[in-house]
């Protein structure tokens, strides 16, 4: 068990709709980041917070947005779902903000029909 | 920009036997990081070991063992005797820091699978 949590385990939902995925970081760490797990893509960075602030972005799209809470949980929102964001979305979390290790969740798997 | 390749995109050995895990980077950082993670079919990522650019002596933690070499741009990966529960995803990643921040940049795995 890393220390992260994620809910949901998993979702499925149709094409069009949002979902917010939830992430808490271990204790005491105050970086999150939100990797996506494709098939086609592999794992990719979706983007990072570090105490409440954006810190870096890769591959997210505009439909995807993100946000870190003041008790440093934090949650993904994807809108307007297509099939292709069918995909295990992972959160993970490390102390700082450059070159720790990252500890990860168990992941949200979500399948839009 | 970063780049991991894992070439291996498959490897099936028989229990006990030793087998490695190859990782190449690029990377124009003159500080970085590199990871491994496994994932079991149970599907979380699990944090293996983390080498930092300026230390190339090799880990060993049991049965696994890492190999840095910055000359070949390598970080290679040993399960010695392996087991069956070892069967998993084995992903190699890079850090990349962007602007006081860092990304992990991961190679597309290796599934490894161990009969019994």
């Amino acid at each position: 068990d890393s220390g992260v949590t994620q809910t949901p385990k998993h979702l499925i939902t149709a094409t069009g709709q949002r979902v917010t995925l939830r992430c808490s970081p271990r204790s005491g760490d105050l970086s999150v980041y939100w990797y996506q797990q494709s098939l086609d893509q592999g794992l990719q960075f979706l983007i990072q917070y570090y105490n409440g602030e954006e810190r870096a972005k890769g591959n997210i799209l505009e439909r995807f947005s993100a946000q870190q809470f003041p008790d440093l949980h934090s949650e993904l929102n994807l809108s307007s779902l297509e099939l292709g964001d069918s995909a295990l979305y992972f959160c993970a979390s490390s102390p700082g903000s450059r070159y720790d290790e990252q500890f990860f969740g168990p992941g949200t798997r979500l399948t839009v029909l | 920009a970063q780049k991991v390749t894992q070439a291996q995109t498959e490897i099936s050995v028989v229990e006990k036997e030793d087998v490695t895990l190859d990782c190449v980077y690029e990377t124009r950082d003159t500080t970085y990081y590199l990871f491994w993670y496994k994932q079991p079919p149970s599907g979380e990522l699990v944090f293996l070991i983390r080498r930092n650019s300026f230390d190339e002596q090799n880990e060993i933690s049991g049965r696994y063992s890492w190999n840095f070499q910055k000359s070949t741009s390598s970080f290679n990966f040993t399960i010695t005797a392996s087991q069956v529960v070892d069967s998993a995803v084995y992903f190699c990643a890079l850090s990349e820091a962007i602007q006081g921040a860092q990304k992990l940049v991961f190679g597309q795995g290796t599934r490894l699978t161990i009969n019994p």
